[in-house]
């Protein structure tokens, strides 16, 4: 069983510019979670799609949005780049949702903003 | 504001001891409890979820949960250097499902 795919591995943008994360889930999950993580601030909830619909969104700006498609694979974006963005973002899926306890994560894209 | 509290660590235990994790929430009413590690470089895995008050256990992992003190811990024994990890409490809020995560405490387990 394949696992949760996220490409690419690592980014380097600069500022201003915009980028698009994927993520493919395990095959028959429907939600996708995405999560932005940076040192010392631990997982920081960005939303969560089901079914191609955003069914919960974190605090961040609008910035920071997302889709999925039919196929449940799922892609973020972040336009006008700020220095600040450079994380690790990591996306999970699950059958029901984010605390469904079979919820698994990608490997993570690496974000880096000069 | 809901938060979820953990000592960022590191904790420093011998090979073979009982490494104790703990974590406080602030929401009185959170349902369910996480714990994951996450290796340098990698991403989180689930090791462990409590739902009621006590303890469960698997193999050498157990979580503790007390809702009245608002806490839940993870006990780790005879720990072995690869058990050297950062450890993320999650806990899901009553409100809704996405989880609040803790910080991580880093744990290192020295031979």
């Amino acid at each position: 069983k394949a696992g949760v795919t996220q490409t690419p591995r690592y980014l380097i943008k600069t500022r201003g510019q915009q980028v698009t994360l994927s993520c493919s889930p395990i095959s028959g999950h429907r939600s996708v979670s995405w999560y932005q993580q940076t040192p010392g601030q631990g997982l920081q909830f960005l939303f969560e799609y089901f079914s191609e619909t955003q069914r919960n969104k974190g605090n961040f700006p609008g910035r920071f949005s997302g889709r999925q498609f039919s196929n449940s694979r799922s892609e973020m974006n972040v336009s006008t780049l700020e220095l600040g963005d450079s994380a690790l973002y990591l996306c999970a899926s699950s059958l029901m949702g984010p605390s469904d306890p079979g919820a698994f994560f990608g490997q993570g894209t690496r974000l880096t903003v000069v | 504001q809901k938060e979820v509290e953990q000592n960022s660590g590191p904790l420093s235990v011998p090979e073979g001891a009982i490494a104790s994790l703990n974590c406080t929430y602030s929401d009185r009413g959170s349902q369910s409890f996480f714990w994951y590690r996450q290796y340098s470089g990698k991403s989180p895995e689930l090791i462990m979820f409590i739902y009621s008050n006590g303890d469960k256990e698997d193999g050498r992992f157990t979580a503790q949960l007390n809702k009245a003190s608002q806490y839940v811990s993870l006990l780790i024994r005879d720990s072995q250097p690869s058990d050297s990890a950062t450890y993320l409490c999650a806990v899901k809020p009553e409100s809704n499902y996405q989880l609040i995560w803790g910080a991580g405490t880093k744990l290192i387990i020295k031979p």
